[in-house]
C-alpha cells in the first residue's frame, strides 16, 4: 500500500543553524511534491512545489529536493529563527484520475535561540 | 486564509445528532476538499468537489456526505455523529489538481 514518512515526529535545532527534513514514499510515482507549514490552531500553508523532472527548488531561505530514484524529498531551511518553528508537511500527487493530495503525518520543527 | 471561511469553528455535539460544517470561498476555485487531521495520521481526504454538484469520495469517506450547491460552498455532514469523528476539519480549495492548496482556519469538533 502507499506510504509517507516524514522523519521523527520531532526535530530540535539551533538557531542558526540548517534544518533538514525528510519525506520519504512508498508505492507512489508522484508528478508533484509539495511542502507545507503548519502553526497550532492554523490551517496549513503552501511553501514550495517540485515536480518530478525537477531535482531542486529554492525559495529565500527554503530549499527543496525530490529524488525520484530514492522516492525521497528533502527540505531544507538555512540560518533557521525561532519564528521558523512549526510542523511542516509533506504532500505527494496521490494519483488516480482527480490527482489529490496525499499528506504525511509531518515533523515538528522547534528553533531553539 | 485566502478568503476561505469555516463555521462553525468550534462545535461539540452529542453521538447520534447530525452535524453540518459548511466551508465558504470567495475565491472562485474549482475544487474543495475536506480533510480531518487527527494525531498520528496527518490530513485525510474524506471527500473533495470538482465543480458544482459534481462531489467524490476521498480516504475516510464513511459516515460523512457532502454537497455543493454553489461553487462558492462546500458542506460537510456528519449523518450520526460517533466519537471516532471528534477531530479537527479543514476545508481546502485549489485551482486544479495539480496546483496549491489553500486550507481554511479549520472546525475543531468534539462529539460526546
Amino acid at each position: 500500500s502507499q506510504k509517507i514518512e516524514q522523519n521523527s515526529e520531532a526535530l530540535n535545532i539551533q538557531e542558526g543553524k540548517t534544518a533538514t527534513l525528510t519525506c520519504n514514499y512508498t508505492n507512489y510515482s508522484p508528478a508533484y511534491l509539495q511542502w507545507y507549514r503548519q502553526d497550532p490552531g492554523r490551517g496549513p500553508v503552501f511553501l514550495l512545489l517540485i515536480r518530478e523532472n525537477e531535482k531542486e527548488k529554492r525559495k529565500e531561505r527554503l530549499k527543496v529536493t525530490f529524488d525520484t530514484t530514492l522516492k525521497q524529498s528533502l527540505f531544507h531551511i538555512t540560518a533557521s529563527q525561532p519564528a521558523d518553528s512549526a510542523t511542516y508537511l509533506c504532500a505527494l500527487d496521490g494519483g488516480g484520475s482527480a490527482r489529490q493530495l496525499t499528506f504525511g503525518s509531518g515533523t515538528q520543527l522547534t528553533v531553539l535561540p | 486564509d485566502a478568503g476561505i471561511t469555516q463555521s462553525p469553528r468550534h462545535k461539540v455535539t452529542e453521538t447520534g445528532t447530525p452535524v453540518t460544517l459548511r466551508c465558504h470561498q470567495t475565491e472562485n476555485h474549482r475544487y474543495m476538499y475536506w480533510y480531518r487531521q487527527d494525531p498520528g495520521h496527518g490530513l485525510r481526504l474524506i471527500h473533495y468537489s470538482y465543480g458544482v454538484k459534481d462531489t467524490d469520495k476521498g480516504e475516510v469517506s464513511d459516515g460523512y456526505s457532502v454537497s455543493r450547491s454553489k461553487t462558492e460552498d462546500f458542506l460537510l455532514t456528519l449523518e450520526s455523529a460517533t466519537s471516532s469523528q471528534t477531530s479537527v476539519y479543514f476545508c481546502a480549495i485549489s485551482e486544479s489538481t495539480q496546483e496549491t492548496q489553500y486550507f481554511g482556519p479549520g472546525t475543531r469538533l468534539l462529539v460526546l
